[in-house]
């Protein structure tokens, strides 16, 4: 049962342009999201995150949404570098006292292009 | 600092034969987690240790062991390792129940 979901593989996107990635998760008890983004032969490296409490987190470029009722999250770009092209992670824990609580469920990954 | 660091980078096994991946960390970071990562599944946790002393399983458990040495060092341990554990193995660590942070990985091929 993949409790996170990345549905797409792969995005390819054309430099300064706007990269939006996207995730779905199904268990309700999920209250902290995260991004992380992978290069290769390299550990994942945390990019931002978000409380269940809010539906929007800025970090610079990065962006991230929440959307609790529909059980979705996503990481817009903005603007796409070729430096961002890597494999992105959604990943998701749950409230304090229940069985996902500081543990980490990723989904399967998308890889980012950004092509000059 | 140098965060998280996990040795070795690479290793080969023989079917049955044993090994022990280590992690430290030098952030003052209470939780240590043990992932590996295989295509197309993002990462799975195989062991956490939310305090020094305690210790649980995750997602994949099976064929593996853990010790948390000190505060700051996390050991995964394969007894008679198998074909079925050649993964990438990530180790990370936390303050608490928030933001984990990744060592670079060990690559264990499993003939």
């Amino acid at each position: 049962d993949q409790q996170v979901k990345q549905n797409s593989p792969s995005l390819s996107v054309q430099e300064g342009r706007i990269s939006i990635l996207n995730c779905d998760y199904t268990n309700s008890m999920f209250d902290y999201f995260l991004w992380y983004k992978k290069y290769p032969a390299e550990g994942p490296t945390f990019l931002i995150s978000i409380s269940s409490i809010k539906d929007k987190n800025e970090d610079g470029r990065f962006t991230v949404f929440l959307n609790k009722s529909a059980k979705h999250l996503s990481l817009h770009i903005v603007p796409s570098q070729p430096g961002d092209s890597a494999v992105y992670f959604c990943a998701a824990s749950g409230v304090a006292g229940g069985t996902s609580y500081g543990k980490l469920t990723f989904g399967q990954g998308t890889i980012l292009t950004v092509h000059p | 600092n140098a965060g998280v660091t996990q040795t070795p980078k690479f290793q080969v096994l023989k079917t049955g034969q044993s090994m022990t991946l280590q992690c430290a960390q030098d952030m003052n970071h209470n939780s240590m987690y043990w992932y590996r990562q295989d295509p197309g599944m993002g990462l799975r946790l195989i062991y956490y240790s939310a305090s020094e002393g305690t210790t649980d399983k995750g997602e994949v458990p099976n064929g593996y062991n853990v010790s948390r040495l000190n505060k700051r060092e996390f050991s995964l341990r394969l007894e008679s390792a198998a074909p079925s554990q050649t993964s990438v193995y990530f180790c990370a660590s936390s303050r608490i129940a928030d933001t984990q942070y990744f060592g670079p990985g060990t690559r264990l091929t499993v003939l």
